[in-house]
């Protein structure tokens, strides 16, 4: 069964200290890594697709990187209006279709 | 381009009532969509997927006769929550891929039902 770990559950950082999100995942055949993020009270905003180990993908202060057995979201300088829920998911065959699993999520509350 | 669009937003209904919310893909058509339910610190859990022009496929535990799933159309799904009870209030959120393998599910923004 396909497993999708992120760590740690919340993150707390004051504005501009840097600092990484883990999304740790076990799956067979993975067609695609997926971050999002989730304000409260909103569906899920798309951030980015990583495809194969070693890609690395960036939009303003974040950065994915992902490698055969865990990805990471690395937030450079965050500001107030980075905090939200980071949402990592795999895309992989499953019984004979194509399923997304998701993990818990990554709260993250960045002070001013 | 890849928007979704859901609604209502939030409902409130009485036990017993039902209730439909909206997905719609507004700049690209969805032969699939999928419908998710979220509880408070727990990850999104795949509820149906719909399929547009047969049958809605459920997951293991999600009874087919509570939450109808109609997609009539390329842009269109549907779910009614039928005979809602309290236990039923949640977050509902559908999303839709553009057809290509590997791409990125895109999601509506929700729909909070509480049922009182």
């Amino acid at each position: 069964e396909d497993q999708v770990t992120q760590s740690p559950e919340a993150l707390r950082l004051q504005e501009g200290e840097s600092s990484s999100l883990n999304c740790s995942y076990t799956v067979s055949g993975l067609r695609g890594l997926f971050w999002y993020r989730q304000d409260p009270g909103k569906g899920p905003e798309f951030l980015f697709t990583l495809y194969s180990a070693g890609e690395e993908k960036e939009k303003e202060r974040l950065k994915a990187t992902l490698t055969k057995k865990e990805s990471f979201l690395h937030i450079t300088a965050p500001k107030p209006e980075d905090s939200a829920t980071y949402l990592c998911a795999v895309h992989a065959p499953s019984g004979g279709y194509q399923k997304v699993t998701f993990g818990i999520g990554t709260k993250l509350q960045v002070i001013p | 381009g890849a928007v979704v669009s859901q609604h209502p937003s939030w409902v409130i209904c009485k036990s017993g009532t039902s209730v439909k919310i909206e997905c719609r893909s507004l700049d690209f058509q969805a032969t699939t969509m999928f419908w998710y339910r979220q509880f408070p610190k727990q990850s999104l859990m795949l509820m149906a997927t719909s399929n547009e022009g047969s049958k809605a496929t459920y997951e293991q535990g999600v009874e087919k006769d509570k939450f109808l799933i109609n997609h009539a159309s390329l842009t269109l799904s549907t779910l009614t929550v039928t005979s809602a009870h309290p236990e039923d209030s949640s977050f509902y959120i559908c999303s839709a891929r553009v057809t290509a393998l590997g791409s990125p599910l895109h999601f509506g923004n929700g729909t909070r039902l509480t049922v009182t």
